[in-house]
């Protein structure tokens, strides 16, 4: 089974900060990754995949992906207070599944 | 274009009881999965439906049931309820299986509570 770990957190940041959310995956043989945002009593929403190793950017949002060292993480430029919410990493497995990270709590403080 | 749709958004049921809960995905989604979410566990994968087959299944126990209609819409089903069991249950709608490649988009949930 795939491990995928989060730092629980929470995770606090003032406003305007550069949020860091991080993720490890044990499977060497992965090659997609994906964040999800999961506000309080809500859904996950998915925020952005990455494939490649390096950087992908939307908008205030930055995915990292280290495939070398088996590292995912998730910048968030110029941290809002609408950005708290827990971020999840998410892993596919074979056919449609994926595997979850637990999430990481993360507060925008004003 | 709609959402992810899941009925009913809440539910209270005694332990022993059975329940059925219902997903009806995007339109032109044909594949449906169900996971679980616990704050011990996190979300946990239930099963996957496909054009009415299952094609994946998780580690839970067979009191934990699906199946999909023509119109790709999916009903979950877990009889003998256990306390266990309370949990956030949702739904994930992908195109033609392709999650895997561009994500799900998830449903509102069913907040299932076991007394």
């Amino acid at each position: 089974q795939k491990e995928v770990e989060q730092n629980s957190g929470p995770l606090s940041v003032p406003e305007g900060a550069i949020a860091s959310l991080n993720c490890t995956y044990s499977d060497r043989g992965s090659q997609s990754f994906f964040w999800y945002r999961q506000y309080s009593g809500k859904s996950p929403e998915l925020i952005m995949f990455i494939y490649s190793n390096g950087d992908k950017e939307d908008g205030r949002f930055t995915a990292q992906l280290n495939k070398a060292s088996q590292y995912v993480s998730l910048l968030i430029r110029d941290s809002q207070p609408s950005d708290s919410a827990t971020y999840l990493c998410a892993v596919p497995n074979t056919g449609n599944q994926f595997y979850f990270g637990t999430g990481t709590s993360l507060t925008v403080i004003p | 274009k709609a959402g992810v749709t899941q009925t009913p958004r809440y539910l209270i049921k005694t332990r022993g009881q059975q329940v059925t809960l219902s997903c009806s995905p995007i339109s032109g989604h044909r594949s449906v999965s169900w996971y679980q979410q616990t704050p011990g566990q996190g979300l946990q994968f239930l099963f996957e439906y496909f054009s009415e087959t299952q094609r994946n299944k998780g580690n839970f126990p067979g009191r934990f049931s699906g199946r999909q209609f023509s119109n790709s819409r999916s009903e979950m089903n877990v009889s003998t309820l256990e306390l266990g069991d309370s949990a956030l249950y949702l739904c994930a709608s992908s195109f033609s299986g392709q999650g895997a490649l561009y994500g799900y988009t998830f449903g509102s949930g069913t907040r299932l509570t076991v007394v």
